[in-house]
């Protein structure tokens, strides 16, 4: 997981309900990333950091927010869960040499 | 707009044959592409990555090549082993540190 944690691993939620997922790296790298995964779409980019308090929105970014307010926290949140997002939801981290490093992912289930 | 594709979504291959994997790009300025393994509840991990002035680039049983006339890249593994089974993402950098990704091509291993 190259030093990335996310946290929590499965969460299960209601409808309507604030969640906030976090993402954690040891490695001091300069970017972040969330991502949702979602069958028949592969990895999409939902907002992505370049640093403290620097963050720009993705490909499917409605509906999230994000607040990066150490280097090594990244966390992502959904103002009023909804069914469509359902998915596991990747963190990733690079250093800006393009590779990127990501944890081992949250399932979340909203009911 | 500009998308990573795959050929196919499955792939089947004896244990010892060796695997290819492939992915076509539309965006003709992309100028790095790189290679993901997922296995089954894990986030995606680094294969191998190249850049568009290189047609192949060799790791430790694998190689990526890049036909940048056709806009076309593959993943070759040599002598697939079980351990091989998982999808692979190929990803294509899209502007500044953002990768967008293919949707994956599952890798099973027959005994």
């Amino acid at each position: 997981d190259a030093g990335i944690t996310q946290s929590p691993r499965h969460k299960v939620t209601e409808t309507g309900t604030p969640v906030t997922l976090r993402c954690h790296q040891t490695e001091n790298h300069r970017y972040m990333y969330w991502y949702r995964q979602d069958p028949g779409h592969g990895l999409r980019l939902i907002h992505y950091s370049y640093g403290v308090k620097d963050t720009d929105k993705g490909e499917v970014s409605d509906g999230y927010s994000v607040s990066r307010s150490k280097t090594e926290d990244f966390l992502l949140t959904l103002e009023s869960a909804t069914s469509s997002q359902t998915s596991v939801y990747f963190c990733a981290a690079s250093t800006g040499e393009n590779i990127q490093y990501f944890g081992a992912g949250t399932r979340l289930s909203v009911l | 707009g500009e998308s990573v594709g795959l050929h196919l979504p499955t792939l089947s291959v004896q244990e010892g044959d060796n695997s290819i994997i492939n992915c076509a790009y539309s965006n003709s300025a992309s100028d790095y592409f790189i290679w993901y393994k997922q296995e089954s509840g894990k986030g995606p991990q680094f294969i191998i990555d190249i850049r568009s002035n290189m047609d192949k680039r060799q790791g430790q049983r694998v190689t990526v090549l890049l036909n940048k006339t056709v806009k076309h890249l593959s993943l070759q593994i040599a002598a697939t082993q079980p351990g091989d089974s998982a999808v692979y993402f190929c990803a294509e950098r899209q502007g500044a540190q953002k990768l967008v990704f293919g949707q994956g091509t599952r890798l099973t291993i027959n005994p």
